[in-house]
């Protein structure tokens, strides 16, 4: 089973401030993956990678950037929040090489709200 | 494209009673895997069970139960003797090699159990 630490667990803030939500693991997977959810809805794929230095987009369209220069570590962020980012973010991790399927195990998330 | 379908959207029964949470999937590819998640109120996704396509046999793990059925595309999630803090919502997911390991979530389906 994984360690997997998501930061802040709540946040809200201000229409057009940047923010960056982090993600951290301690088992060394390599993929890692950033889920959006509304309340009550099932999960968006928004982002994933395979490893460091590798970032694609998920099913979902996200106006958020990832980037992922150490193996632990995998933050979003958004440029310029809006209301319509309020939302859920969950991000995951699995042992799994390449394109290749495993169990993902998933961090406590984080809970954006914009005013 | 794959899919999962958690047709019911709601559950609610009495301590002690069974209840099953319904699961039926679609996919092309002939090797793929499902899995069963739980989200409690507090928001983090716990990983419950991953079943290859490959094995059908069922599983079961103290009150829980799951019935993988590929004739009918359905992986069942049975509760026995439900218990106050089995109440959640719980998730059916699908993945294969072919989508590159990204989970495909069904809308999830929020069981209470009342005392």
């Amino acid at each position: 089973e994984a360690d997997i630490y998501q930061t802040p667990r709540y946040l809200v803030i201000g229409t057009g401030k940047k923010i960056t939500l982090e993600c951290s693991q301690t088992m060394g997977h390599d993929k890692m993956y950033w889920y959006q959810q509304d309340p009550g809805m099932e999960l968006h794929l928004i982002h994933y990678s395979y490893g460091v230095n590798s970032t694609e987009k998920g099913d979902l369209s996200s106006e958020s950037t990832v980037s992922r220069i150490r193996t632990e570590h995998f933050p979003l962020t958004l440029e310029s929040a809006r209301p319509s980012h309020t939302s859920q973010y969950l991000c995951a991790s699995s042992d799994s090489p390449g394109r290749t399927t495993d169990t993902q195990y998933f961090g406590p998330g984080t809970r954006l709200t914009v005013l | 494209a794959q899919k999962v379908t958690q047709a019911q959207t709601e559950i609610s029964v009495v301590e002690k009673e069974d209840v099953t949470l319904d699961c039926v999937y679609e996919t092309r590819d002939t090797t793929y895997y499902l899995f069963w998640y739980k989200q409690p109120p507090s928001g983090e996704l716990v990983f419950l069970i991953r079943r290859n396509s490959f094995d059908e046999q069922n599983e079961i793990s103290g009150r829980y139960s799951w019935n993988f059925q590929k004739s009918t595309s359905s992986f069942n999630f049975t509760i026995t003797a439900s218990q106050v803090v089995d109440s959640a919502v719980y998730f059916c997911a699908l993945s294969s090699n072919n989508q590159g390991g990204k989970l495909i979530f069904g809308q999830g389906t929020e069981l209470s159990v009342k005392p």
